[in-house]
């Protein structure tokens, strides 16, 4: 069983809308969660990290961690085609291992 | 954010031959770092977890005695594939963490590995 669940997609928004990411997490144990985006061909690269419960905002991205629930969420504001790509959620417990879900893939349509 | 530095980014080798991927923190001691595998179309597969100074740790199914994980400084791990086949073909990534405290993970630009 993946210890980490993402909708593979695709998700398909149109520009200058709200691009909406779930992920949930099965081990309680997990402290630090983060989030990458992937382009194709090339390796992840880290967009933020969350490990309080609440919400984080950086620029046009915003986490959301719910500990109780098990999940945290990704919000992209205002898409733009560039945002185009996979995005993977990582949970990091105890042992410093990250756990990568599957990935949800983003395609943002002028 | 840190710099992690990959390479090479890609090689092409014989079958039976073996083939080195440096993974460096450019700008940051790295306790730990992560050797993954991604095939097209899929998530990233851990391999192994390395910390300096010590045995890799591999994930269920990994050869180790295959991919040979070498961390010998705090800045530095190599991955090894030995006696590579066309089934090993796949876009190698590394990472690194500075410590273990909710610190995020940064990593390499890959290696396309394709062997022939």
């Amino acid at each position: 069983q993946k210890e980490v669940e993402q909708n593979s997609g695709p998700l398909s928004v149109p520009e200058g809308a709200i691009a909406s990411l779930n992920c949930t997490y099965s081990d309680r144990g997990s402290q630090s969660f983060f989030w990458y985006r992937q382009y194709s061909g090339k390796s992840p690269e880290l967009i933020m990290f969350i490990y309080s419960n609440g919400d984080k905002e950086d620029g046009r991205f915003t986490a959301q961690l719910n500990k109780a629930s098990q999940y945290v969420s990704l919000l992209i504001r205002d898409s733009q085609p560039s945002d185009s790509a996979t995005y993977l959620c990582a949970a990091s417990a105890a042992g410093n291992k990250l756990t990568f879900g599957g990935g949800t893939r983003v395609l943002v349509k002028p | 954010g840190a710099v992690v530095s990959q390479h090479p980014s890609r090689v092409i080798c014989k079958s039976g031959t073996s083939v080195k991927i440096e993974c460096r923190s450019l700008d940051f001691q790295a306790t730990t770092m992560f050797w993954y595998r991604q095939f097209p179309k899929q998530s990233l597969m851990l391999m192994a977890t390395s910390n300096e100074g010590s045995k890799a740790t591999y994930e269920q199914g990994v050869e180790k005695d295959k991919f040979l994980i070498n961390h010998a400084s705090l800045t530095l791990s190599t991955l090894t594939v030995t006696s590579a086949h066309p089934e090993d073909s796949s876009f190698y990534i590394c990472s690194a963490r500075k410590d273990t405290s909710h610190t995020e993970a940064f990593f390499g630009q890959g290696t396309r590995l394709t062997v022939v």
